[in-house]
């Protein structure tokens, strides 16, 4: 079965700094472009970064630039995200999502059920 | 930046009939490469992750029912759920994948 969990969110401080897991099983994680996305106290989804199926390519949201760092590890079909100098606006619901095109981005067909992140 | 402006904000919409939530993009999504439009819709339900319901902005996903239909071209597209069913009742979400950063649309809640 097609699987993704989250883990590694919490509560911090501004300035602070956490680590995102996402555990893939059911899959080869290096098989797919892989994306987290989150979610926003005001029901919004943000996409904040993507990585591609080498690891060659990473795209972040401006906001996330500097700040942020995705990768993965795929011997361990791990996902993660590195967050520092978090800010109140990083509040939300993280999710990795797997995008379900090879050669292409095409949209995300299988999601976590996502770790919380609370930044006051 | 692309933009994506979704509209309305929120729907209601008697069981059985239509329900239409609107996208726009501030710059064509329309691939000159394959001839695809980059858009895709997800069904949210709090508690539950996003459900990827349309990709290349008219092509259903695996399993979902036919009921929900997507349209359109370059920088207007729709979403079209034919016959609402209480089980539709939820928040929808456009996104564009044509570059980065990927952009979603501000969300529909659709209710009854």
């Amino acid at each position: 079965e097609v699987q993704l969990v989250e883990s590694g969110g919490g509560f911090v401080q501004p300035g602070g700094s956490l680590r995102l897991s996402c555990t893939a099983s059911g899959f080869p994680l290096s098989d797919y472009y892989m994306s987290w996305v989150r979610l926003t106290p005001g029901k919004r989804l943000e996409w904040v970064a993507n990585i591609k199926q080498d690891g060659s390519r990473r795209y972040y949201v401006g906001s996330a630039k500097d700040r942020f760092t995705i990768a993965r590890d795929d011997a361990r079909n791990v996902l993660t995200l590195q967050m520092n100098g978090l800010r109140l606006d990083d509040t939300g619901l993280y999710y990795c999502a797997r995008d379900h095109g090879t050669d292409t981005w095409m949209g995300y067909d299988r999601w976590g059920q996502g770790t919380q992140v609370t930044v006051s | 930046d692309i933009v994506v402006t979704q509209s309305p904000d929120s729907l209601a919409v008697s069981l059985g009939e239509r329900a239409t939530i609107t996208c726009r993009s501030s710059r064509t999504i329309l691939s000159d490469s394959n001839n695809k439009n980059f858009l895709a819709w997800y069904q949210y339900k709090p508690g539950q992750p996003p459900k990827l319901l349309i990709y290349w902005a008219s092509t259903r996903a695996s399993g979902v029912p036919d009921r929900f239909s997507g349209s359109g071209s370059g920088t207007d597209f729709s979403l079209t759920i034919s016959s609402l069913q209480a089980e539709d009742v939820a928040f929808y979400f456009c996104q564009q994948y044509y570059n980065s950063p990927i952009t979603f649309g501000g969300g529909t809640k659709v209710q009854v």
